[in-house]
């Protein structure tokens, strides 16, 4: 079983509408979590942290259910330029502290 | 904007040549990563280190080798090229705390022929 685990996609959704991206994680000691963005053959870049009593940025709102080892991307009022990959990340493998990304969801926005 | 850098940024190379793919970080971080990443498929993470003088395989069997003599720098090694080393490698760094997210290099997109 993959340590962390998302829907690849494509997700195919007009502008303007709200989309919602999950991610679960197999180790249950995991501390920190977190949501990049990777545009097409660029690197990935943060978009936001993970926190348990979720957050929000503008259009993108995060939650992370430790029960569930489960956490969520809520992106509000979609853009054009949302269109990307975005990746889950779980700050464990096994024992050690290390980012380990899940294989990413696709995200296309058309007008 | 993240202060990690990778050179070269892309590099076309003959079967059997040495080459080593530089990694370079101003933030004093001391946990540094390489990853693999063919197009459009996930990142498969190849070597870390925690610190100097520590380097740790990862997830992905790699021919390649690293080394960490200095905080700042993290290069890795290919010994002899192979067509099957063709793809991106990406650098990144983070820090001490556990929180604390990971910057990456803008990437060696490496092409062995």
């Amino acid at each position: 079983r993959k340590e962390v685990e998302q829907d690849p996609g494509p997700f195919n959704v007009p502008e303007g509408a709200t989309v919602a991206f999950n991610c679960t994680y197999s180790n249950s000691a995991s501390q920190s979590f977190f949501w990049y963005r990777q545009d097409c053959r660029k690197e990935p870049k943060l978009l936001m942290s993970v926190y348990s009593s979720g957050n929000e940025d503008g259009r993108f709102t995060a939650q992370l259910n430790r029960a569930s080892q489960y956490i969520s991307l809520l992106i509000r009022d979609s853009k054009l330029s949302d269109s990307a990959t975005y990746l889950c990340v779980v700050n464990m493998r096994g024992g050690s502290y290390i980012p380990t990304f899940g294989r990413g969801t696709s995200l296309i926005v058309h007008p | 904007e993240a202060d990690i850098y990778q050179t070269p940024r892309y590099l076309v190379i003959g079967t059997g040549k040495k080459i080593t793919l530089e990694c370079s970080q101003t933030m004093g971080h001391d946990k540094m990563y390489w990853y693999q990443q063919d197009p459009g498929m996930e990142l498969h993470l190849i070597h870390y280190s925690y610190g100097v003088n520590s380097t740790e395989k990862g997830d992905l069997s790699s021919e390649s080798t690293v080394s960490r003599i200095r905080t700042e720098h993290f290069p890795l090694t290919l010994e002899s090229a192979r067509p099957s080393h063709t793809s991106q490698y990406l650098c990144a760094s983070s820090g001490g705390t556990l929180n604390t997210e990971a910057f990456f290099g803008q990437g060696t997109r490496l092409t062995v022929v």
